[in-house]
């Protein structure tokens, strides 16, 4: 059974400070990772996707991927109150048939004030 | 602009009732697919498609069933609702198999 792994929190940072949101997967074949807020009562909405080792950076967002490690985060600068949300981590199902991605439970982020 | 929806937005309905939610999209997204969510759970995925006239089962099809007649719309239909099937159901699609997927606004349905 493929899976992908993230505390369930909530993880509390104080505004202005960086969020580190982890995730890991078991598939060693997975090749695509994908980071996605969901608000509560909303849609999960893409922030960031990334393929290749290392580092991915878009505006205050930076996903990492460590394909060895089977490790990939979300780090999350300057944190304001409106990050507050659940953040899913996706992987793809490589050489699966089961519909593409695998998501994990999800990490509640609570940006404090 | 291109979206993806689905209706209703909610929906009640009595135990054993047939329920059939709709989904749209405009991207012209070969790939689609049907999830619910509950908690403690997260997303599961029920069914998916892709492309017409090509349906598979996901992790949790009991109950349910899909048909692709064309590009745009993927239907689900609870055959005979039960209670364990109150749930959030997102519709997603995507342009290429492994890559990343576009969410709908969801449907709430709950089954008395």
């Amino acid at each position: 059974q493929k899976e992908v792994e993230q505390n369930s929190g909530p993880l509390s940072v104080p505004e202005g400070a960086i969020a580190s949101l982890n995730c890991t997967y078991s598939d060693r074949g997975s090749q695509s990772f994908f980071w996605y807020r969901q608000y509560s009562g909303k849609s999960p909405e893409l922030i960031m996707f990334i393929y290749s080792n290392g580092d991915k950076e878009d505006g205050r967002f930076t996903a990492q991927l460590n394909k060895a490690s089977q490790y990939v985060s979300l780090l999350i600068r300057d944190s304001q109150p409106s990050d507050s949300a659940t953040y899913l981590c996706a992987v793809n199902n490589y050489g699966g048939s089961q519909g593409n991605l695998i998501f994990g439970k999800g990490t509640k982020l609570s940006v404090k004030p | 602009d291109a979206e993806i929806t689905q209706s209703p937005r909610h929906k009640i309905t009595e135990t054993g009732r047939q329920v059939t939610l709709a989904c749209h999209q405009t991207w012209n997204h070969n790939n689609m697919f049907w999830y619910r969510q509950d908690l403690g759970h997260g997303l599961r995925l029920i069914h998916y498609s892709y492309g017409v006239q090509d349906t598979n089962k996901g992790e949790v099809s009991d109950g349910y069933s899909v048909s692709r007649s064309n590009t745009e719309d993927l239907p689900l239909t609870l055959e005979s609702a039960a209670s364990s099937q109150t749930s959030v159901y997102f519709c997603a699609s995507s342009p290429r198999v492994g890559n990343e997927q576009f969410f709908g606004p969801g449907t709430r349905l709950t089954v008395l």
